[in-house]
């Protein structure tokens, strides 16, 4: 168990539909990061958060959007949802100080039908 | 930017034999290399990791070694069990890029008892 949670762990919507991810890191952790895993695509970045700001982009669809609250959670919203959007997307946290140890999720899949 | 590139894609091995995964990246200014291993249903989980500054890294059964001049690095398990059975990722990132992950395509390692 990494410490890290992520809510919920299935997610089953039609296309056209917006969901949100939830992601609590590690107890201590100020950044959180985004991956989206796919058959095809394998495991992508998105974005990153450090103590509440946005600090990097990988290429996440304009659709896709996330944010960090003062209690270091953080939630990933995906809207007008596609078939190609179905995935595993996982949380990692990384410790203060520490820049790149990141700790993950055990994931959330969605799934859009 | 970075990419990342990972072989086998499959590596069978016999329990008790050695597995060896190699990996290469782009990018000069990547100096931090970790090691996720992925089971069935589960989050990456970071099992050893390697910094620009040091050649070889080991812990009990597990090894990584990096050839900066060469920009590759290899996951060395020996003695390998039924339970090494998983997916494993390379990834490299910098201190500048905050952090993120550029994951190689990963290895599917069977250990046959």
């Amino acid at each position: 168990d990494s410490g890290v949670t992520q809510t919920p762990k299935h997610l089953i919507t039609a296309t056209g539909q917006r969901v949100t991810l939830r992601c609590s890191p590690r107890s201590g952790d100020l950044s959180v990061y985004w991956y989206q895993q796919s058959l095809d695509q394998g495991l992508q970045f998105l974005i990153q958060y450090y103590n509440g700001e946005e600090r990097a982009k990988g290429n996440i669809l304009e659709r896709f959007s996330a944010q960090q609250f003062p209690d270091l959670h953080s939630e990933l919203n995906l809207s007008s949802l596609e078939l190609g959007d179905s995935a595993l997307y996982f949380c990692a946290s990384s410790p203060a100080g520490v820049v790149n140890e990141q700790f993950f999720g055990p994931g959330t899949r969605l799934t859009v039908l | 930017g970075e990419n990342v590139e990972q072989h086998p894609s499959t590596l069978s091995v016999q329990e008790g034999d050695s597995a060896v995964i190699k990996c290469t990246y782009s990018d000069s200014a990547s100096n931090y290399f970790p090691w996720y291993k992925q089971e069935l249903g589960k989050g990456p989980q970071l099992i050893i990791d390697i910094r620009s500054n040091v050649g070889e890294k080991k812990d009990q059964r597990i090894a990584v070694t990096l050839n900066k001049t060469a920009k590759h690095f290899s996951l060395h398990i020996t003695e390998t069990q039924p339970e090494d059975s998983a997916v494993y990722f390379c990834a490299a990132s910098n201190f500048d890029s905050w952090g993120k992950l550029q994951f190689g395509a990963g290895t599917q390692v069977v250990v046959t008892p």
